[in-house]
């Protein structure tokens, strides 16, 4: 089916661990975003990528490290989770001509 | 930094009532959108407007853009149990147009 995934729905993790949150699309969309959503602060962008092989930083980078190999995929990485990065994560897609299209979120718990 | 104030933060009406929610900045945004989420589910897209002035209505939605295109507002008419939701407003700006979420209005809608 057409749509963007995300896996996994739910991740626990302990502090210090690497962990990787996986998107993919199917929709050919040049751009992907990765964003994380906390209440009091909403929706905030922690990177975006324009094309394969393109990433750029977001407004909430640090701790996190992104790869655009395809243009389908876009996993973000956590190098070494803290408690501070315990957060629902979404990923997005757009063709900057009809808005973003979300995934249904992952959310991680670091202990 | 960007910032999009929506208000009000949370709004709980009856069955049948109208409602406006605001979308405020002091900054010029070239699109707005406007999305809803549903618990467990990422945001979903229901407008995007582009012109200063510009009016769009869907249904018992109506969306304003304003005139210096630094606002806008959602405007449901004879709200439903069906329209409870998180409602987020979003601006594009920058070279990329890369959207800024504002932190929401969460619409609770009692029958």
């Amino acid at each position: 089916d057409a749509g963007i995934t995300q896996s996994p729905r739910y991740k626990i993790t302990e502090t210090g661990r690497q962990v990787t949150l996986m998107c993919h699309q199917t929709w050919s969309h040049s751009y992907m975003f990765w964003y994380r959503q906390d209440l009091g602060h909403g929706l905030r962008l922690i990177y975006y990528s324009a094309a394969a092989d393109i990433t750029d930083k977001g407004e909430v980078p640090d701790g996190y490290v992104v790869s655009r190999s395809k243009t389908e995929n876009f996993p973000l990485t956590l190098e070494s989770a803290t408690r501070s990065q315990t957060s629902v994560y979404f990923c997005a897609s757009s063709d900057r001509q009809s808005g973003y299209t979300f995934g249904s979120g992952t959310r991680l718990t670091v202990v | 930094t960007q910032l999009l104030e929506q208000s009000p933060q949370f709004l709980s009406i009856q069955e049948g009532e109208n409602l406006t929610v605001y979308c405020n900045s002091s900054s010029v945004f070239s699109s707005l959108q406007w999305y809803r989420q549903e618990p467990g589910e990422g945001p979903v897209l229901l407008v995007t407007v582009v012109t200063g002035g510009e009016v769009k209505k869907l249904k018992r939605l109506t969306f304003q853009f304003g005139d210096a295109r630094k606002d806008s507002s959602l405007h449901i008419t004879a709200a439903q149990p069906g329209d409870t939701g998180l409602y987020l407003c979003a601006g594009a700006w920058g070279s990329q147009g890369n959207l800024i979420f504002g932190k929401g209005t969460k619409l609770s809608v009692k029958p």
